[in-house]
């Protein structure tokens, strides 16, 4: 059973501040995902991880994917308060048949940026 | 982009009743449609999978029969809760892709029963 982990669960950070988000998963992976929820809402796509290496970037969000240690990272740099929200990272097994596109999700980390 | 209309966004009806949910993709083909559901300050569950044309496939531990699922054309699939009570009260999201593209999120359904 694919297990996905996440940690910390809850962060609370300073404006301006660094800080990064783990996601370790059990099993080999095809992709990885990481999704932003705020309350009440959908989840939104942040970034798609397709291979071991891959590394991108989008404002102060940058997500980086290490296919052999099965783990991710959501690197945050110089946060301010609209990150606030709840991140998820997902992944996708190709087990083929019905099983593929199937996600499964880490717990997730509730961020909180204060002053 | 790829979108996904979710509807109701919120629906509060009384126990015993049965709540259609339904999630359509508005420019593109989804081929297969997820259902997930999530309760408050936790992550998101994966219910079932569906296939067009086919019946769908529940996660361990989702009663079929309680939550009834039909994607019978491309760009349509409905979740029926039936005899809902209060403990199905959750938000449930659903999800579409189009053969091995990402899944793209509806906006989710925040279903209370009374």
């Amino acid at each position: 059973e694919l297990k996905v982990e996440q940690n910390p669960l809850f962060l609370s950070m300073q404006e301006g501040k660094n800080y990064t988000i783990y996601c370790n998963y059990s099993t080999t992976s095809d992709r990885l995902y990481w999704y932003r929820q705020d309350p009440g809402k959908s989840l939104e796509s942040l970034f798609v991880l397709l291979s071991n290496g891959a590394v991108k970037q989008e404002g102060r969000l940058m997500a980086s994917l290490d296919t052999k240690a099965r783990l991710s990272t959501l690197h945050i740099t110089a946060a301010v308060h609209d990150l606030s929200a709840t991140y998820f990272c997902a992944v996708d097994i190709d087990a083929g048949g019905t099983s593929y596109g199937k996600l499964t999700f880490g717990q997730g980390t509730i961020l909180t940026v204060h002053p | 982009g790829a979108v996904v209309s979710q509807h109701p966004s919120w629906v509060i009806c009384k126990s015993g009743t049965s709540v259609k949910i339904e999630c359509r993709s508005l420019d593109f083909q989804a081929t297969t449609m997820f259902w997930y559901r999530q309760f408050p300050k936790q992550s998101l569950m994966l219910m079932a999978t569906s296939n067009e044309g086919s019946k769908a496939t529940y996660e361990q531990g989702v009663e079929k029969d309680k939550f009834l699922i039909n994607h019978a054309s491309l760009t349509l699939s409905t979740l029926t809760v039936t005899s809902a009570h209060p403990e199905d009260s959750s938000f449930y999201i659903c999800s579409a892709r189009e053969f091995v593209q990402p899944q793209h999120f509806g906006d989710g359904t925040r279903l209370s029963i009374l």
